[in-house]
């Protein structure tokens, strides 16, 4: 157990919702990480939050969102669900000169039909 | 061209061999240089990291970097049917200095890897 949480494990929505993702970091760490992981890309890294700032962008899509909140914890907003967004995503959270060492959630699995 | 590559496998072999598992790169700005295994359905596990070009080892597994041929390693001695998992390679291309740090991780394809009893 990475110390990491994150809910719902698992989410079934329909094309052209919107789901939040939330997640958890480690105690006492400020750094939290999304990425999305699927069979053709690989994972992918989304966007980082630094205690309540963001701090880097991958190639995330307009459609998605994050945020992180004053108790750390950081939620992952995906509007106009597509087919293609199916995959699971996860959370990581790393001390403030750690980004070396990342340390993931369980994941939530998306399914979108 | 990918900046990570790394062979997907599968790669099957029995209880007690040398496992290894490689990666390349092409951006020499990667500083830092992780394994993770992933297991079915589960969150990437740390198993290590390694910063400067030489080994580490801890336990069965020793991590080896080569960075002027940009060239990753692990290997896994004695290995058991519980190694079997997704084994990813990750790169980080530096942390912040002054408390700060940004840190998107380059992950490799992943390998996959059976030892079988």
């Amino acid at each position: 157990d990475s110390g990491v949480t994150q809910t719902p494990k698992h989410l079934i929505t329909a094309t052209g919702q919107r789901v939040t993702l939330r997640c958890s970091p480690r105690s006492g760490d400020l750094s939290v990480y999304w990425y999305q992981q699927s069979l053709d890309q690989g994972l992918q890294f989304l966007i980082q939050y630094y205690n309540g700032e963001e701090r880097a962008k991958g190639n995330i899509l307009e459609r998605f969102s994050a945020q992180q909140f004053p108790d750390l914890h950081s939620e992952l907003n995906l509007s106009s669900l597509e087919l293609g967004d199916s995959a699971l995503y996860f959370c990581a959270s790393s001390t403030p000169n750690g980004a070396a060492e990342q340390y993931f959630g369980p994941g939530t699995r998306l399914t979108v039909t | 061209q990918k900046e990570v590559e790394q062979d997907p496998g599968p790669l099957s072999v029995p209880e007690g061999a040398i496992v290894s598992l490689n990666c390349t790169y092409s951006n020499s700005a990667f500083q830092y240089f992780m394994w993770y295994r992933q297991y079915s359905r589960k969150g990437p596990e740390l198993l290590m990291y390694t910063y400067s070009s030489g080994n580490k080892e801890d336990g069965r597994f020793t991590a080896q970097v080569d960075k002027s041929s940009k060239y990753i390693s692990l290997f896994i001695r004695d290995s058991q049917p519980s190694d079997s998992a997704t084994y990813l390679c990750a790169m980080i291309k530096g942390t912040g200095a002054g408390g700060t740090s940004y840190g998107k991780l380059t992950f490799g394809q992943g390998t996959i890897l059976t030892v079988h009893p």
